[in-house]
């Protein structure tokens, strides 16, 4: 069966560490999507890309890179970790393209980060 | 203001209530309605989507959506503990690329 997977589940980590959270689907989808999710804010939208070599900025991108080399794979950076960005993160892939009003987003089952 | 929002509870009710949940959104170009249940630990499933207004019905769920009130609403009927869960309301309008917007979530306990 198609999924998605991310790893690791629980991560902890000290400030001014890079960081990376992996995200692998196997839907084949084209558009994957990183989100943060935290008490009294729901989901928020970090990065996201509709494919190959294809991303762009969230809601909340500062201190977060992403880069797209294959279909299957959409790892979260952070550059230099802090402490606010402790969080759960949830990578979703949909099929589509940039210019698809909707289609139905199916999430991993998170990262659960620490910025000691 | 945020763009959507949803009254974060939490909410606990007896097994067999009648739940409602429910969010306001400002956007007037949405047009694609979301309800994703979150159990805990777990990443967020797709319960009901609603296109533009209207209800719809699945089982002990009811989506309905009034557009000309920024209004969207989720019934359970005869609530489980199986549902005890955060539900999420989620948003999109044409040419958003996919993109969702979403509320904060509310817990919702349902005790035997």
């Amino acid at each position: 069966d198609a999924e998605i997977t991310q790893s690791p589940r629980h991560k902890i980590t000290e400030t001014g560490r890079q960081v990376t959270l992996a995200c692998h689907q196997t839907w084949n989808h084209n558009n994957m999507f990183w989100y943060r999710q935290d008490l009294g804010h729901g989901l928020r939208l970090i990065h996201y890309s509709y494919g190959v070599q294809d991303t762009n900025k969230g809601e909340v991108s500062d201190g977060y890179s992403v880069s797209r080399s294959n279909t299957e794979d959409l790892p979260l950076t952070l550059e230099s970790a802090a402490s606010s960005q402790t969080s759960v993160y949830f990578c979703a892939s949909s099929e589509g393209n940039r210019v698809v009003s909707y289609n139905e987003q199916f999430f991993g089952p998170g990262t659960r980060l620490t910025v000691l | 203001q945020k763009e959507v929002e949803q009254d974060p509870g939490p909410l606990s009710v007896p097994e067999g209530a009648i739940v409602s949940l429910n969010c306001t959104y400002s956007n007037s170009a949405f047009q694609y309605f979301m309800w994703y249940r979150q159990y805990s630990r777990k990443g967020p499933e797709l319960l009901m989507y609603t296109y533009s207004s209207g209800n719809k019905e699945d089982g002990r769920f009811t989506a309905q959506v009034d557009k000309s009130s920024k209004y969207i609403s989720l019934f359970i009927r005869d609530s489980q503990p199986s549902d005890s869960a955060t539900y999420l309301c989620a948003m999109s309008g044409y040419n958003q690329g996919g993109k969702l917007i979403f509320g904060q979530g509310t817990e919702l306990s349902v005790k035997p």
